[in-house]
């Protein structure tokens, strides 16, 4: 099945300097890749997602960039600021095959913090 | 309002007392799923249900049950807790799933102690 590794685990970066979380993937049929943003004690949000038909997709200050080739994909926060606080996932999508998970996997998440 | 809903959010209890925590989407979504979520495991996927009477296995389906017999509804039922099973669980729910993918909407989660 697939598998997705995603890094840093921990991130500071000072509020207003950019942040990159990066995530590689195992399979290369994956092709939905969505980020979501937990902040602490509330559920997880979709912040971003991305299709393999395109290599990057941008969202005022958050951008995707995916690479195919090396199975890896990123997420990049521009300008942080305080409420950017958060654990981050990445995940992958293989098409269906029936039987077993169907794709959808998590990465571990990156816990960024923003630092005044 | 469109959303996604839990009982119960906290839930103390004993390891071998049945449990079932509910899940309610409103959304009129196929694809409903389990997860659970734990310190430096991420989110790992339980079970889901791509419609009405379809569950699947995920990636950590032992000791857990689902059924899918409305579509809005997909309880997790425990049959015989185990402290292992603490967690943060969540349920979500989706448009479709499968090779097209599309955003997850999760429900507050439910925080479960077994002693």
């Amino acid at each position: 099945g697939e598998n997705v590794e995603q890094h840093p685990s921990t991130l500071s970066v000072q509020e207003g300097d950019s942040a990159v979380i990066k995530c590689t993937y195992s399979d290369s049929a994956s092709n939905y890749f969505p980020w979501y943003k937990q902040e602490l004690g509330k559920r997880p949000q979709l912040i971003i997602d991305i299709r393999s038909n395109v290599g990057e997709k941008k969202d005022q200050r958050i951008a995707v960039t995916l690479n195919k080739t090396a199975k890896h994909f990123s997420l990049h926060i521009t300008e942080t600021q305080p409420e950017d606080s958060a654990v981050y996932f990445c995940a992958a999508i293989a098409p269906f095959m029936g039987g077993g998970a169907d794709g959808l996997t998590f990465g571990k998440g990156t816990h960024l913090i923003i630092q005044p | 309002e469109a959303q996604v809903t839990q009982n119960p959010r906290y839930l103390i209890t004993v390891t071998g007392k049945k449990l079932t925590v509910t899940c309610s989407q409103n959304m009129n979504h196929e694809y409903m799923s389990w997860y659970r979520q734990d310190p430096g495991l991420g989110l790992r996927q339980i079970y889901y249900s791509m419609n009405v009477e379809v569950t699947d296995k995920g990636d950590v389906p032992e000791g857990y049950k689902v059924s899918r017999k409305e579509k809005r509804n997909f309880p997790l039922i425990l049959e015989s807790p185990s402290p292992n099973q603490t967690s943060l669980y969540f349920c979500a729910s989706s448009l479709q799933q499968g090779w097209a993918g599309s955003e997850q909407f999760f429900g507050p989660g439910t925080r479960l102690t077994v002693l």
